[in-house]
């Protein structure tokens, strides 16, 4: 069972915004500025979007943003593609030595 | 560009054997921390191990379902990191990545490798 809760399934039309949350604990979200976000199509490996709560890694678009206030994170898809449409998946860094956890994943669904 | 292949997939029965490899290219592979990622069918992803690299230690560490069974050992010679999976369970079929970790991140990936345990 994952210590990181994301909602199973969000979705949004064309051009909308999208909002996905992670919610954790003390222990890690709300601990440590290390929360990553994932996205994953369908038969594909997930790829990295968002890493240390807001950056972007080098050719992600900028309508991928990530926040993050007390104990949850939270990803925003804005300006909403058909390309969006996929599975979402948090983690937060937890202190050393701790096992790694990931979200239960969120499927995006574009309208 | 870094790219990392998967092999070794395949069926297995319950309680049988099975050892994935992971080559890594277009990184400094000696330093790098190494891991396992799995995902059943139709489920989320599950972090499977690491391997620390060998100036950091060379130590590994797995997830409670796992530890006791799976064991992770590294290569730099060949670049390349091993999934050794013994008494393998049919709660342990799904699509295993490999992908490289730092600071507290999973940066790449590579495609996968399928394993089925299955009577």
């Amino acid at each position: 069972q994952s210590r990181l809760t994301q909602p199973p399934s969000a979705s949004g039309s064309p051009g909308q915004a999208v909002t996905i949350s992670c919610t954790g604990t003390s222990s890690d979200v709300g601990g440590y500025d290390f929360v990553s976000w994932y996205q994953q199509h369908p038969g594909k490996a997930p790829k990295l979007i968002i890493y240390e709560v807001i950056k972007r890694p080098s050719g992600v678009p900028d309508r991928f943003s990530g926040s993050k206030s007390g104990n949850m994170a939270s990803l925003t898809v804005s300006g909403l593609q058909a390309e969006d449409e996929a599975d979402y998946y948090c983690t937060s860094y937890a202190g050393s030595k701790t096992v790694v956890v990931f979200g239960g994943g969120t499927k995006l669904t574009v309208l | 560009e870094v790219q990392l292949v998967e092999t070794g997939g395949g069926l297995v029965k319950p309680g049988g054997s099975l050892r994935l490899s992971c080559e890594a290219s277009g990184l400094t592979f000696s330093i790098a921390w190494m891991n396992w990622v799995r995902q059943a069918p139709g489920k989320g992803l599950e972090w499977v191990g690491r391997i620390y690299s060998k100036t950091d230690g060379g130590t590994t560490e797995f997830a409670a379902p796992v530890k006791g069974r799976f064991s992770i050992a590294r290569d730099d010679s060949k670049n390349t990191v091993y999934l050794q999976m013994n008494s393998l369970k049919t709660d342990d079929t799904a699509v295993y990545y490999c992908t490289t970790y730092d600071h507290h991140k999973f940066v790449n990936w590579g495609p996968g490798t399928r394993v089925t345990v299955s009577s």
